[in-house]
């Protein structure tokens, strides 16, 4: 079964440092895989998606993610964090192929401190 | 971008009263959509499958005598919780699927039962 872990509930970071929200998946298949973001109360807003092209994925916002199949992650980084950022962050993964449900991981929150 | 949207945004209820919850795609159709309820501060469950002119999917452990889905068009995809509980008070987000790889989520529902 599909399914993703994002090992960080709450990640801190000061404005002006590097981003690194960690998610790790499990998958039968070649995954399908996003990151998605939700300011309070907003919709949700797509970052990046990753579907067996580029391993580097560049998303929104300066965010990208790499997907690793040996360690079976895809980390969420951003070179410099800024205040706008602070987020609740989701790691998802597609059920099967296009147009299938997708899987949420639990989410983690971003603060970023001036 | 694909824009999908949700009325109401917010809904005040009594308890044992019923809420009709709808999702439209604006500007593209979607053969498929898809319910999701997210708890506070907890990350989003998917509740049913929706595809338009049959019956919806629904996940285990979802009632579908309690949440009534129906998607009678491609643009629109409706969810009535019948006999609302202070239990069911929850944010219910829908996404519709564009025949891509990308789904589309609406900006939720908030749903209060009193």
């Amino acid at each position: 079964a599909q399914s993703v872990t994002q090992l960080d509930s709450h990640v801190s970071v000061s404005e002006g440092t590097p981003v690194l929200l960690r998610c790790n998946y499990s998958s039968s298949y070649s995954p399908s895989l996003f990151w998605y973001v939700q300011h309070p109360n907003k919709g949700l807003q797509l970052l990046l998606k990753y579907t067996s092209a580029a391993t580097l994925v560049k998303g929104i916002n300066g965010f990208e993610a790499e997907f690793k199949k040996s360690e079976t992650s895809f980390h969420l980084t951003k070179p410099s964090a800024h205040m706008s950022d602070a987020a609740e962050y989701f790691c998802v993964v597609r059920l099967f192929q296009a147009g299938t449900a997708l899987i949420f991981g639990k989410g983690t929150t971003l603060s970023v401190s001036s | 971008g694909a824009v999908v949207s949700q009325h109401p945004s917010w809904v005040i209820c009594k308890s044992g009263t019923s809420v009709k919850i709808e999702c439209r795609s604006l500007d593209f159709q979607a053969t498929t959509m898809f319910w999701y309820r997210q708890f506070p501060k907890q990350s989003l469950m998917l509740m049913a499958t929706s595809n338009e002119g049959s019956k919806a999917t629904y996940e285990q452990g979802v009632e579908k005598d309690k949440f009534l889905i129906n998607h009678a068009s491609l643009t629109l995809s409706t969810l009535t919780v019948t006999s609302a509980h202070p239990e069911d008070s929850s944010f219910y987000i829908c996404s519709a699927w564009d025949r891509g790889y990308e789904q589309y989520f609406g900006p939720g529902t908030r749903l209060t039962v009193t």
